[in-house]
């Protein structure tokens, strides 16, 4: 089973340069999500989609772009990589039923801005 | 807002010693809370839940109870592992919406 998948798993950008976070899951969530974790902070809430061509903003949305074009696929943009965003990033999926269920998590990408 | 505060770390244990992690919460109306563990160089996993006031979570020898009346949700184990070692977040998500809201995170090490 592979859960909720993300690539690639570690990343070097010079400040400026733009990639994607790709994040899969093959458990037919609707929800999907991004979080950074950083020392001392804990996790983050980047964005959140809970379904294809569904997506919005969660606490720390700015730098980021997201897009939900199907079901499977959660994919996170860097427009312009900054210092700032050196993190590890965690892509998270789960039932509809949110509030009674769990995060799935992927393993995590960590990114170096430089 | 809905926040959830969790001690600071990190905290040093010998194995088969008695383990708690304390969480508050502050929410409105009745949130669901969690233990998530990240062990080392994995993502987060869901180590235990409650769902509602009074509930008791438990997994692997841990457990948590939903204290409504001190708004906490405190992490224990009586005897602890080596295999132990990870960091611990509580969580909670609101009875609306769709945001999880995490608390910092708790490292533990277990020495032999």
């Amino acid at each position: 089973n592979a859960g909720v998948t993300q690539t690639p798993k570690f990343q070097v950008l010079k400040t400026g340069q733009s990639m994607t976070l790709q994040c899969a899951q093959d458990m037919n969530h609707e929800y999907m999500s991004w979080y950074r974790q950083d020392p001392g902070m804990g996790l983050r809430l980047i964005h959140y989609s809970v379904g294809a061509g569904i997506t919005d903003q969660g606490e720390v949305p700015n730098g980021y772009n997201v897009s939900r074009s199907t079901t499977e696929d959660f994919p996170l943009r860097l427009l312009s990589a900054a210092p700032s965003q050196t993190s590890v990033y965690f892509c998270a999926s789960s039932y509809e039923d949110r509030h009674t269920g769990e995060l799935f998590f992927g393993e995590g990408s960590r990114l170096t801005v430089l | 807002g809905d926040s959830v505060t969790q001690m600071e770390g990190p905290v040093t244990l010998s194995e088969e010693a008695f383990l708690t992690i304390n969480c508050t919460y502050t929410a409105t109306g009745y949130p669901s809370l969690f233990w998530y563990v990240q062990y080392p160089g994995e993502g987060l996993q869901l180590l235990l839940k409650a769902t509602k006031a009074d509930d008791k979570g438990s997994n692997k020898g841990f457990e948590a109870t939903y204290r409504k009346e001190t708004t906490s949700f405190h992490l224990e184990k009586g005897s602890v592992q080596v295999s132990d070692s990870a960091v611990y977040f509580c969580a909670l998500h609101p009875n609306t919406g769709n945001q999880f809201y995490f608390g910092t995170g708790t490292s533990l090490t277990v020495i032999p």
